[in-house]
């Protein structure tokens, strides 16, 4: 069964923290997405992977193919970090499968 | 960079009626367009995958002639909720797939149409 599984559910931070936001899958996939929703709802694509790393700002992604494994960094967080981020993966020829999503919330 | 422009941003109706959402990709072509739904503190589900000229790609569980979708042009694809009832009530949101860097997949969404149904 094709699964994708984020952790933490929920997570608070201080100003300036850096951020660990993980996600999990259960088969070989053909590419991975990081997307941030804001409270309205309007959804940004962060990052597309399909190995190794990629880095955009103070936003850091890695993917390890070999555990199934993605992470999802924010180095000095800032409040306005705060946001559900969301996981979802392409499995072979299927369309995206999203994870649970993660709230982050950064106090000042 | 690719913007998709999602039209309304909110609607009310009442029961029975059908609604429209436009999803437009504005600065490049769109061979592939996707609908997903999104309840309250729920994750994103994909409802169908609508591709350009062609019969849109259901997923399990939605119903076809419920949710209409048409892909008539590159630029744009509509769904219609066809008689809404209050447990449509949701928000829809729509994705655009375009050739990025490097031949690389790039999506890029819409910001949404948050659908009350009375």
């Amino acid at each position: 069964k094709n699964e994708v599984e984020q952790s933490p559910q929920n997570l608070t931070a201080q100003e300036g923290e850096f951020i660990t936001i993980n996600c999990s899958y259960s088969v070989g996939i053909s590419a991975l997405h990081w997307l941030q929703q804001h409270p309205g709802g309007g959804i940004v694509s962060l990052f597309m992977l399909s190995s190794g790393k990629k880095k955009h700002g103070r936003l850091i992604a890695t993917i390890n193919i070999q555990e199934k494994h993605s992470s999802l960094h924010i180095t000095a967080s800032h409040p306005r970090d705060s946001a559900v981020y969301i996981c979802a993966v392409r499995f072979s020829a299927r369309q995206l499968t999203f994870g649970s999503g993660t709230q982050l919330t950064v106090l000042p | 960079g690719a913007v998709v422009s999602q039209h309304p941003s909110w609607v009310i109706c009442k029961s029975g009626t059908s609604v429209k959402i436009e999803c437009r990709s504005l600065d490049f072509q769109a061979t592939t367009m996707f609908w997903y739904r999104q309840f309250p503190k729920q994750s994103l589900m994909l409802m169908a995958t609508s591709n350009e000229g062609s019969k849109a790609t259901y997923e399990q569980g939605v119903e076809k002639d419920k949710f209409l979708i048409n892909h008539a042009s590159l630029t744009l694809s509509t769904l219609t909720v066809t008689s809404a009832h209050p447990e449509d009530s949701s928000f829809y949101i729509c994705s655009a797939r375009s050739q990025g860097f490097a031949g690389a997949n790039v999506l890029t969404f819409g910001a949404g149409s948050r659908l009350t149904v009375l």
